[in-house]
């Protein structure tokens, strides 16, 4: 199966800095990558995903780049806000005969005014 | 409408109880999921639902039991729980496309104690 792994587990930045969350996959079949935003006691919110025919998308603040050789994706957080400190997961879709989305480990974002 | 909605929002009950969790979307999806989410850890997958079919049981213990009634609704049958099964249980859905599946939109999530 899929394994996902996420760094760093805890990033600290100030506001208006950028923050890059890493993430690596180990199945080359997996062909889907979205990034969730989870808020103290909320859902995972869905804020970017990439496809496996993409190299990178980006969506106002937020840019994701994936290097399928190298089977890595990064998110990027430009302008960061207070507004923006959550736990970030990243995710991989393992394309067998189950959708299965195995999720990294998480990141806790916090943002300093 | 992006919306999948669970019920109860929390729900605290003893080992010996039988509860239920539900879990509705009106996006047209047929796949839909159970999570189990502990505090400062990522969701795990439980089951996969498609096409109001089990695919997919993660090797998850029999106190808890799935139902598709049909392509809008998910429950999660609970009995004889542990404490240890306490936990926010998230639903999810998606599309289920050629290729696999499409995004996976959660719900707000259960929050479970037991005592």
């Amino acid at each position: 199966g899929e394994n996902v792994e996420q760094h760093p587990s805890t990033l600290s930045v100030q506001e208006g800095d950028s923050a890059v969350i890493k993430c690596t996959y180990s199945d080359s079949a997996s062909n889907y990558f979205p990034w969730y935003k989870q808020e103290l006691g909320k859902r995972p919110q869905l804020i970017i995903d990439i496809r496996s025919n993409v190299g990178e998308k980006k969506d106002q603040r937020i840019a994701v780049t994936l290097n399928k050789t190298a089977k890595h994706f990064s998110l990027h957080i430009t302008e960061t806000q207070p507004e923006d400190s959550a736990v970030y997961f990243c995710a991989a879709l393992y394309n067998n005969a189950g959708n299965m989305l195995t999720f990294g480990g998480g990141t806790r974002l916090m943002v300093k005014p | 409408d992006t919306e999948v909605t669970q019920t109860p929002k929390h729900l605290v009950m003893g080992m010996t109880n039988k509860k239920s969790l539900k879990c509705e979307q009106h996006m047209g999806h047929r796949a839909m999921y159970w999570y189990k989410q502990k505090a400062k850890k990522p969701p795990e997958l439980m089951f996969v639902y498609s096409y109001e079919k089990l695919s997919i049981n993660e090797s998850v213990p029999s106190r808890f039991s799935p139902e598709c009634p049909n392509s809008s609704l998910l429950n999660l049958h609970l009995h004889a729980l542990q404490p240890e099964d306490s936990a926010l249980y998230l639903c999810a859905s998606s599309q289920i496309l050629a290729g696999g599946s499409d995004t996976q939109y959660f719900g707000p999530g259960t929050r479970l104690t037991v005592l």
